[in-house]
Protein backbone atom coordinates (compact mmCIF):
# COMPACT_ATOMS: atom_id res chain seq x y z
CA UNK A 1 0.00 0.00 0.00
CA UNK A 2 1.13 3.28 -0.66
CA UNK A 3 1.87 5.77 1.69
CA UNK A 4 1.37 9.39 2.06
CA UNK A 5 2.06 11.70 -0.45
CA UNK A 6 2.81 15.21 -0.57
CA UNK A 7 3.44 17.33 -3.76
CA UNK A 8 5.56 19.35 -4.45
CA UNK A 9 8.53 18.70 -1.94
CA UNK A 10 10.05 21.85 -2.26
CA UNK A 11 8.57 25.10 -3.16
CA UNK A 12 10.31 28.77 -3.14
CA UNK A 13 7.85 31.78 -2.78
CA UNK A 14 8.70 35.39 -1.42
CA UNK A 15 6.44 37.64 0.67
CA UNK A 16 3.12 38.37 0.27
CA UNK A 17 2.87 35.48 -2.44
CA UNK A 18 0.48 32.55 -1.59
CA UNK A 19 1.09 29.05 -1.66
CA UNK A 20 -1.14 25.49 -1.77
CA UNK A 21 0.25 22.11 -0.90
CA UNK A 22 -1.37 19.25 -1.63
CA UNK A 23 -1.77 15.99 0.66
CA UNK A 24 -2.62 12.52 -0.92
CA UNK A 25 -3.48 10.08 2.06
CA UNK A 26 -2.93 6.46 2.06
CA UNK A 27 -5.63 4.83 0.60
CA UNK A 28 -8.68 4.16 2.74
CA UNK A 29 -7.63 6.51 5.22
CA UNK A 30 -10.31 9.09 5.58
CA UNK A 31 -8.69 11.64 7.99
CA UNK A 32 -5.76 14.01 7.24
CA UNK A 33 -4.37 16.66 9.76
CA UNK A 34 -1.49 19.25 8.89
CA UNK A 35 1.77 20.43 11.11
CA UNK A 36 4.13 22.58 10.67
CA UNK A 37 7.54 22.05 11.67
CA UNK A 38 10.41 24.55 11.93
CA UNK A 39 13.37 24.99 14.18
CA UNK A 40 12.72 26.99 16.60
CA UNK A 41 9.01 25.97 17.61
CA UNK A 42 9.19 22.26 16.69
CA UNK A 43 6.40 20.60 16.06
CA UNK A 44 3.09 22.23 15.68
CA UNK A 45 -0.37 21.29 14.54
CA UNK A 46 -2.24 23.42 12.13
CA UNK A 47 -5.69 21.87 11.35
CA UNK A 48 -7.27 18.11 9.99
CA UNK A 49 -9.82 17.47 7.72
CA UNK A 50 -12.21 13.89 8.20
CA UNK A 51 -15.01 13.65 5.52
CA UNK A 52 -14.35 16.98 3.64
CA UNK A 53 -14.71 19.19 7.40
CA UNK A 54 -12.26 20.25 9.29
CA UNK A 55 -12.99 18.80 12.89
CA UNK A 56 -9.51 20.51 14.55
CA UNK A 57 -8.05 23.79 14.17
CA UNK A 58 -4.41 24.51 15.75
CA UNK A 59 -3.70 27.89 16.93
CA UNK A 60 -2.66 29.54 13.63
CA UNK A 61 -3.80 33.00 11.81
CA UNK A 62 -6.41 33.05 9.32
CA UNK A 63 -3.87 33.06 6.75
CA UNK A 64 -3.81 29.60 7.16
CA UNK A 65 -6.52 27.65 5.44
CA UNK A 66 -7.19 23.95 3.83
CA UNK A 67 -9.80 21.70 2.54
CA UNK A 68 -10.52 17.91 1.58
CA UNK A 69 -11.96 16.59 -0.80
CA UNK A 70 -14.50 13.72 -1.84
CA UNK A 71 -11.40 11.53 -2.84
CA UNK A 72 -9.94 12.28 0.84
CA UNK A 73 -7.27 14.04 -0.85
CA UNK A 74 -6.55 17.43 1.29
CA UNK A 75 -4.48 20.88 0.47
CA UNK A 76 -3.29 24.03 2.50
CA UNK A 77 -3.06 27.13 1.38
CA UNK A 78 -1.31 29.81 2.82
CA UNK A 79 -1.61 33.78 1.99
CA UNK A 80 -0.09 36.48 2.16
CA UNK A 81 3.37 34.49 2.97
CA UNK A 82 5.66 35.83 5.82
CA UNK A 83 9.52 35.34 6.09
CA UNK A 84 8.34 33.42 9.58
CA UNK A 85 6.11 31.00 7.16
CA UNK A 86 9.50 28.91 6.28
CA UNK A 87 8.75 25.78 7.35
CA UNK A 88 8.66 22.35 6.63
CA UNK A 89 4.77 21.48 6.14
CA UNK A 90 4.26 17.72 7.52
CA UNK A 91 0.71 15.95 6.12
CA UNK A 92 -0.41 13.01 8.21
CA UNK A 93 -3.36 10.35 7.53
CA UNK A 94 -5.42 8.14 9.52
CA UNK A 95 -7.89 5.81 9.23
CA UNK A 96 -10.57 7.92 11.33
CA UNK A 97 -10.94 10.70 13.28
CA UNK A 98 -10.45 9.29 16.74
CA UNK A 99 -8.49 8.32 19.99
CA UNK A 100 -6.37 5.73 19.01
CA UNK A 101 -5.76 6.01 15.14
CA UNK A 102 -2.34 5.97 14.27
CA UNK A 103 -1.07 8.99 11.99
CA UNK A 104 1.28 8.11 9.05
CA UNK A 105 3.37 11.42 7.64
CA UNK A 106 4.04 12.08 4.25
CA UNK A 107 7.78 13.38 3.63
CA UNK A 108 6.71 17.02 3.68
CA UNK A 109 6.87 19.97 1.59
CA UNK A 110 10.02 22.18 2.70
CA UNK A 111 8.86 25.86 1.92
CA UNK A 112 11.13 28.42 1.92
CA UNK A 113 10.19 32.08 1.59
CA UNK A 114 12.40 34.91 0.54
CA UNK B 1 -3.29 24.37 26.59
CA UNK B 2 -0.46 22.05 27.25
CA UNK B 3 3.21 22.00 28.97
CA UNK B 4 5.24 18.71 27.27
CA UNK B 5 8.73 18.85 28.75
CA UNK B 6 11.32 16.57 27.49
CA UNK B 7 14.85 16.51 27.76
CA UNK B 8 16.73 18.33 24.60
CA UNK B 9 19.68 15.94 24.22
CA UNK B 10 20.68 12.43 25.49
CA UNK B 11 23.95 10.19 24.53
CA UNK B 12 24.37 6.40 25.15
CA UNK B 13 26.53 3.89 23.81
CA UNK B 14 25.61 0.65 21.25
CA UNK B 15 23.63 -2.13 23.00
CA UNK B 16 23.05 -0.18 26.32
CA UNK B 17 18.99 0.98 27.09
CA UNK B 18 18.12 4.62 27.00
CA UNK B 19 15.23 5.80 28.78
CA UNK B 20 13.34 9.51 27.10
CA UNK B 21 11.08 10.98 29.80
CA UNK B 22 8.43 13.31 28.99
CA UNK B 23 6.13 15.16 31.85
CA UNK B 24 3.14 17.22 30.53
CA UNK B 25 0.32 19.47 31.75
CA UNK B 26 -3.05 19.15 30.36
CA UNK B 27 -7.12 19.32 31.16
CA UNK B 28 -8.42 16.83 29.13
CA UNK B 29 -5.67 14.12 28.00
CA UNK B 30 -6.72 11.77 25.59
CA UNK B 31 -3.53 9.87 24.38
CA UNK B 32 0.14 9.91 24.37
CA UNK B 33 2.18 9.22 21.97
CA UNK B 34 5.79 8.87 20.67
CA UNK B 35 7.49 9.33 17.70
CA UNK B 36 10.71 9.06 16.07
CA UNK B 37 12.52 11.31 13.32
CA UNK B 38 15.67 10.68 11.76
CA UNK B 39 17.22 14.16 10.34
CA UNK B 40 15.66 15.09 7.11
CA UNK B 41 12.76 12.80 7.33
CA UNK B 42 9.00 12.61 8.44
CA UNK B 43 8.26 11.40 11.84
CA UNK B 44 7.48 7.91 12.23
CA UNK B 45 5.06 6.01 14.65
CA UNK B 46 5.93 4.34 17.97
CA UNK B 47 3.58 4.08 20.62
CA UNK B 48 0.62 5.13 21.55
CA UNK B 49 -0.57 5.22 25.24
CA UNK B 50 -3.72 5.99 26.85
CA UNK B 51 -4.55 3.86 29.95
CA UNK B 52 -1.82 3.57 32.66
CA UNK B 53 0.91 0.89 32.26
CA UNK B 54 3.55 -0.23 29.84
CA UNK B 55 3.38 -0.97 26.89
CA UNK B 56 6.03 -3.51 24.40
CA UNK B 57 6.77 -3.27 20.85
CA UNK B 58 9.88 -5.35 20.20
CA UNK B 59 12.82 -3.57 21.10
CA UNK B 60 10.85 -0.47 22.09
CA UNK B 61 8.71 0.06 25.22
CA UNK B 62 6.04 3.11 26.47
CA UNK B 63 5.32 3.75 30.13
CA UNK B 64 2.56 6.13 30.78
CA UNK B 65 1.50 7.33 34.43
CA UNK B 66 -1.67 9.45 34.02
CA UNK B 67 -1.85 11.25 37.90
CA UNK B 68 1.93 11.77 37.17
CA UNK B 69 1.81 13.32 34.22
CA UNK B 70 4.61 11.40 32.85
CA UNK B 71 5.63 9.19 30.23
CA UNK B 72 8.71 7.59 28.89
CA UNK B 73 10.40 5.67 26.37
CA UNK B 74 12.25 2.70 26.92
CA UNK B 75 14.93 1.53 24.22
CA UNK B 76 16.83 -1.41 24.86
CA UNK B 77 19.75 -2.84 22.91
CA UNK B 78 20.53 0.57 21.22
CA UNK B 79 21.47 0.54 17.50
CA UNK B 80 23.18 3.36 15.55
CA UNK B 81 20.33 3.59 13.88
CA UNK B 82 18.29 4.70 16.71
CA UNK B 83 20.24 8.06 16.59
CA UNK B 84 17.05 10.26 15.96
CA UNK B 85 14.88 12.80 17.68
CA UNK B 86 12.13 11.24 19.76
CA UNK B 87 8.89 13.12 20.27
CA UNK B 88 6.27 13.20 22.84
CA UNK B 89 2.98 14.16 21.58
CA UNK B 90 0.19 14.62 23.96
CA UNK B 91 -3.54 14.64 22.80
CA UNK B 92 -6.35 17.01 24.35
CA UNK B 93 -9.45 16.58 24.20
CA UNK B 94 -11.72 20.10 23.87
CA UNK B 95 -15.24 20.43 23.23
CA UNK B 96 -14.91 17.09 20.91
CA UNK B 97 -12.00 18.18 18.99
CA UNK B 98 -8.53 16.48 19.55
CA UNK B 99 -5.80 18.74 19.57
CA UNK B 100 -2.02 16.87 19.65
CA UNK B 101 0.39 18.87 21.03
CA UNK B 102 4.26 17.89 20.37
CA UNK B 103 7.27 18.17 22.58
CA UNK B 104 10.68 19.66 21.61
CA UNK B 105 11.58 16.10 20.90
CA UNK B 106 15.08 14.60 22.24
CA UNK B 107 18.07 14.32 20.16
CA UNK B 108 19.48 10.48 21.39
CA UNK B 109 23.46 10.00 19.98
CA UNK B 110 23.80 6.42 20.20
CA UNK B 111 27.75 6.14 20.18
CA UNK B 112 30.00 2.77 19.20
Amino acid sequence: KAGVTQTPRYLIKTRGQQVTLSCSPISGHRSVSWYQQTPGQGLQFLFEYFSETQRNKGNFPGRFSGRQFSNSRSEMNVSTLELGDSALYLCASSLAQGAGDTQYFGPGTRLTVL
Amino acid sequence: GQNIDQPTEMTATEGAIVQINCTYQTSGFNGLFWYQQHAGEAPTFLSYNVLDGLEEKGRFSSFLSRSKGYSYLLLKELQMKDSASYLCAVREEAGGSYIPTFGRGTSLIVHP
